[in-house]
């Protein structure tokens, strides 16, 4: 157990439908992380966290997905008219801090799009 | 631009012996290293990294890796597998001077311990 929580852990969903994930890294840690990882794939990158403000997002993260971080605590990561190919383990991670900041994983939820 | 490439996308070793998964990046300047292992349906969980100083790390569950700036390389190894071992390994790289600081990872190396 890293000490960072995802739920929910899997979600099977319909084409169309809008999903939304929570993550809650660990609590003294000011920066979070989400990456998605696809079957075969290693993670990528979608976005991070400073407290509650977003600082950078990827290409990958397209106009239907948003995320929030409201009150710098845990975050929201939304996937609004959901396709097929936004199937895939949502990965959250809560770093360290420092130049040497190691990044702990949390469990991911696996999405599945019918 | 930087990536990571990781030879073999599968490995099969005996128990008891050598693992060996390689993994090589592509840096304009060194790069932090780590690798991490995933368990089916689980995240990952770092086994080592390297920042500076010895190029030889050890990590968890007696795996080490080696930093070959020369060859930019950072292959990972074990003496003895054990079917513990048995999971999704990945390599994966930081910039020092990123806004982001965020992890590129290669595409995953699957070890297979056979009895």
């Amino acid at each position: 157990d890293t000490g960072v929580s995802q739920d929910p852990r899997h979600k099977i969903t319909k084409r169309g439908q809008n999903v939304t994930f929570r993550c809650d890294p660990i609590s003294e840690h000011n920066r979070l992380y989400w990456y998605r990882q696809t079957l075969g794939q290693g993670p990528e990158f979608l976005t991070y966290f400073q407290n509650e403000a977003q600082l950078e997002k990827s290409r990958l993260l397209s106009d239907r997905f948003s995320a929030e971080r409201p009150k710098g605590s845990f975050s929201t990561l939304e996937i609004q008219r959901t396709e097929q190919g936004d199937s895939a383990m949502y990965l959250c991670a809560s770093p360290t801090s420092g130049a040497y900041n190691e990044q702990f994983f949390g469990p991911g939820t696996r999405l599945t799009v019918l | 631009a930087q990536s990571v490439t990781q030879l073999g996308s599968h490995v099969s070793v005996s128990e008891g012996a050598l693992v060996l998964l390689r993994c090589n990046y592509s840096s304009s300047v060194p790069p932090y290293l780590f690798w991490y292992v995933q368990y089916p349906n689980q995240g990952l969980q770092l086994l080592l990294k390297y920042t500076t100083g010895a190029t030889l790390v050890k990590g968890i569950n007696g795996f080490e890796a080696e930093f070959k700036k020369s060859e930019t390389s950072f292959h990972l190894t074990k003496p003895s597998a054990h079917m513990s071992d048995a999971a999704e390994y990945f390599c994966a790289v930081r910039l020092i001077q990123t806004g982001a600081n965020n992890l590129f990872f290669g595409t995953g190396t699957r070890l297979t311990v056979i009895p």
